[in-house]
C-alpha cells in the first residue's frame, strides 16, 4: 500500500497515543494528509485535514503533524469514546485518486 | 443540515448489475466534486471513484475501472454508481463522500459522508 499504518494501538484513559502513517517522501511530502475516525458500524468522520488542521467541532485533543515521509495523529487525554479505527489518506495525482492507509484500530484499555 | 443518503444496495448474484444513488441535501451539490468509497467486511476503506462537479473528469480505482460507472444529476442533487459484472470481492458497504477544498490551506479532503449502503454479491 502507498500508506502504511500499524494495525492496532492502545492506551489507558487520560494517556496520549500517537498513530503513524508512513509512505514514500514524494507521496506524503507533496500531498496534504487527512485523518478520519470511524466508530464501529458508523461512517468515517473527518478528523484532520491539510496535515494538522481540525474541522470545527473536532476537539483539540486530536492533532496532526507531518515530517518528511511520515505523518502522525496524536490523541491526548484518551477517552473510551475514542475507541475507533483511524485512517490516514492523501490525494495522489500519480494514481489520480484518493489513497487510504490500512487503518489503525485504537483500543482504550 | 448537510446530508448525503445512499440507497440501492442489496443482494445480487455474480455477474449481475446494480445502481446505487446518493442524494445530497443542505448544500449546493453542483459546486462540489464527489467520491465513492467502499469498505469490505472487516477491511479498511477503499476509494473507488471521483467525479468533478461539471462531470468533465471522472477517475476510477484500478479494481473497478471498466466495470463501474459514476455519474451525477446536478438538477436532482444526486450522485450515481452503476456496478456491473459484479464479483464476490465487490461485497462491501458503499459510501458517497463530498470532496472539498480549502484555498487557505491548499488542501483537499472528504468532509461529508453518507451512512452507506450495503452490496452483497453471492450466488
Amino acid at each position: 500500500s502507498v500508506l502504511t499504518q500499524p494495525p492496532s494501538a492502545s492506551g489507558a484513559p487520560g494517556q496520549e497515543v500517537t498513530i503513524p502513517c508512513s509512505g514514500r517522501a514524494p507521496d506524503i511530502g507533496s500531498n496534504s494528509v487527512n485523518w478520519y475516525q470511524q466508530l464501529p458500524g458508523k461512517a468515517p468522520r473527518l478528523l484532520i485535514f491539510g496535515d494538522y488542521r481540525r474541522p470545527s467541532g473536532v476537539p483539540d485533543r486530536f492533532s496532526g503533524s507531518k515530517s518528511g515521509s511520515s505523518a502522525s495523529l496524536a490523541i491526548s487525554g484518551l477517552q473510551s469514546d475514542d475507541e475507533a479505527e483511524y485512517f490516514c489518506a492523501i490525494w495522489t495525482a500519480g494514481l489520480s485518486g484518493w489513497v487510504f492507509g490500512g487503518g489503525t484500530k485504537l483500543t482504550v484499555l | 443540515e448537510v446530508q448525503l443518503v445512499e440507497s440501492g444496495g442489496g443482494l445480487v448474484r455474480p455477474g449481475e448489475s446494480l445502481r446505487l444513488s446518493c442524494a445530497a441535501s443542505g448544500f449546493d451539490f453542483s459546486l462540489y466534486s464527489m467520491n465513492w468509497v467502499r469498505q469490505a467486511p472487516g477491511k479498511g476503506l477503499e476509494w473507488i471513484s471521483y467525479i468533478t462537479n461539471s462531470r468533465k473528469t471522472i477517475y476510477y480505482a484500478d479494481s473497478v475501472r471498466g466495470r463501474f460507472t459514476t455519474s451525477r444529476d446536478n438538477a436532482e442533487n444526486t450522485l450515481y454508481l452503476r456496478l456491473a459484472s459484479l464479483k464476490a470481492d465487490d461485497t462491501a458497504v458503499y459510501f458517497c463522500a463530498r470532496n472539498s477544498y480549502s484555498g487557505l490551506q491548499r488542501a483537499y479532503f472528504m468532509d461529508v459522508w453518507g451512512k452507506g449502503t450495503t452490496v452483497t454479491v453471492a450466488s
